[in-house]
């Protein structure tokens, strides 16, 4: 059975810093990975969707890397705001399957 | 932009009563979903479907659930006798093709009494 896991499960930086979200995952045989936002009590915005086929997908300051064999994957925040203060989930999708697989989430708070 | 959307945001019942929770996916998707986050705990997979049928189910998924598409937009769970433990954010996904982006709504909180 897939479980995702995510590192660390909160996280509190200064403006202005470069930061990594880590996930990771216990079965490497996946079809995607998705990076997701989530806002207190909101529903899920997705940021990034990675292939298992890619290494890497970047959308403005957010670039996702996947390592599928070790079963990791970081999500790269450059130059951060206080916007980007959320809790961010990363979910694998299995290659038998088509449904996702959530880790429990990283709460990041980016101070003024 | 297109978007999932889902009503009601929050219902509250009581226990032992049915809930139908309503959702609109994105115009031109095939796949729809379900899943559900208790409070403080992950997100969790409940159903999938398409063309009509369920694809995929979890264990949590039981007798107590069913989805149905009753028309050609609204995509919908019911809970036939609510327990104390369904209380959740309830989230409901769509994508276009399978293997790609799912989509979220908003959810809907539903509290059981």
């Amino acid at each position: 059975k897939q479980e995702v896991t995510q590192i660390p499960a909160a996280l509190s930086v200064p403006e202005g810093e470069n930061l990594v979200l880590n996930c990771s995952f216990t079965d490497s045989a996946i079809y995607n990975l998705q990076w997701f936002r989530q806002d207190p009590g909101k529903g899920l915005t997705s940021l990034l969707l990675i292939q298992s086929s890619q290494r890497e997908q970047t959308s403005g300051r957010l670039n996702a890397s996947l390592d599928k064999s070790s079963g990791r994957s970081t999500l790269y925040i450059a130059a951060s705001q206080p916007g980007d203060s959320a809790t961010y989930l990363c979910a694998v999708m299995g290659d038998a399957g088509n449904m996702l697989t959530f880790g429990g989430g990283t709460r990041l708070m980016v101070k003024p | 932009e297109p978007e999932v959307t889902q009503t009601p945001s929050h219902q509250v019942t009581q226990m032992g009563q049915e809930v139908i929770l309503r959702c609109v996916p994105i115009s031109n998707h095939l796949y729809f979903y379900w899943y559900r986050q208790i409070l403080g705990q992950k997100v969790e997979f409940l159903v999938s479907f398409y063309n009509n049928e369920i694809s995929e189910k979890s264990e949590i998924f039981d007798d107590q659930f069913s989805v149905e598409r009753p028309d050609g937009s609204n995509f919908t769970l019911k809970i036939r006798s609510t327990k104390l433990e369904d209380s959740a954010m309830y989230f409901c996904a769509s994508n276009s093709v399978l293997y790609n982006e799912q989509f979220f709504g908003p959810g809907t909180r539903l509290t059981v009494l």
